[in-house]
């Protein structure tokens, strides 16, 4: 079955405890991408990779980091978590970007920082 | 600057009916409209992709259109169910910039 995997579903941190959230998409794609979702705001692109080494910034990067060693992997990190950081997050794939057709989204990862 | 906008009332109607939701723009030029439905504390499901040079795209009971003179994208679903009862999400590229734009979405409930 074609899925996008994140986990944790849910986490409870504290602030500056770094902590990783794992993306993993058995499609083969090529684009892969994380959002972070608040009430009122929308979905807003934290930061996209359009393929193995290859990643830049999205809308709202600041306070992550990412990483895409192999292709089927894309965690996003945050080495030091702030409270303006709580957020649903969903990381997302498609073969080559948006233009193309659909983004396959995760299940989500809901991230409270105290 | 570049935005979305997308009813955020709830749009409420009777089962079987029509519903239509509004996507609407201001200082985009969008080569590239998708559609998406998000269920409650789930991830967004892709339901349509439009382009600029296309006027309408139909799939079983959905069909999007996509008015580039009125910065406008219309989603309709016709013969609607309580299961179609989500948030629908719409969302914007204008080419090459790996960076979509997405809509705040908004929830339409049907009733029986």
């Amino acid at each position: 079955e074609a899925q996008v995997t994140q986990n944790p579903r849910y986490l409870i941190t504290v602030t500056g405890k770094k902590l990783t959230v794992t993306c993993s998409q058995n499609m083969n794609h090529e684009y892969m991408s994380w959002y972070r979702q608040d009430p009122g705001l929308g979905l807003r692109q934290i930061y996209y990779s359009m393929n193995v080494e290859v990643t830049d910034k999205g809308d709202v990067p600041e306070g992550y980091k990412v990483s895409r060693k192999e292709k089927r992997n894309f965690p996003l990190i945050l080495e030091s978590p702030s409270p303006n950081q709580t957020s649903l997050y969903f990381c997302a794939s498609s073969y080559d970007g948006f233009n193309t057709g659909e983004l396959f989204f995760g299940e989500g990862s809901r991230l409270t920082v105290l | 600057s570049q935005k979305i906008e997308q009813n955020s009332e709830a749009l409420n109607i009777q089962e079987g009916k029509t519903a239509t939701l509004t996507c609407n723009y201001t200082n985009y030029s969008p080569a590239y409209l998708q559609w998406y439905r998000q269920d409650p504390g789930r991830g967004p499901v892709f339901l349509l992709l439009i382009r600029e040079n296309e006027k309408e795209k139909r799939k079983e009971r959905l069909k999007v259109t996509f008015d580039t003179t009125l910065k406008q994208s219309l989603f309709h679903i016709t013969a609607s169910q309580p299961a179609d009862s989500a948030t629908y999400l719409c969302a914007l590229d204008s080419g090459g910039s790996y960076i979509p734009t997405f809509g705040r979405g908004t929830s339409l409930i049907v009733h029986p």
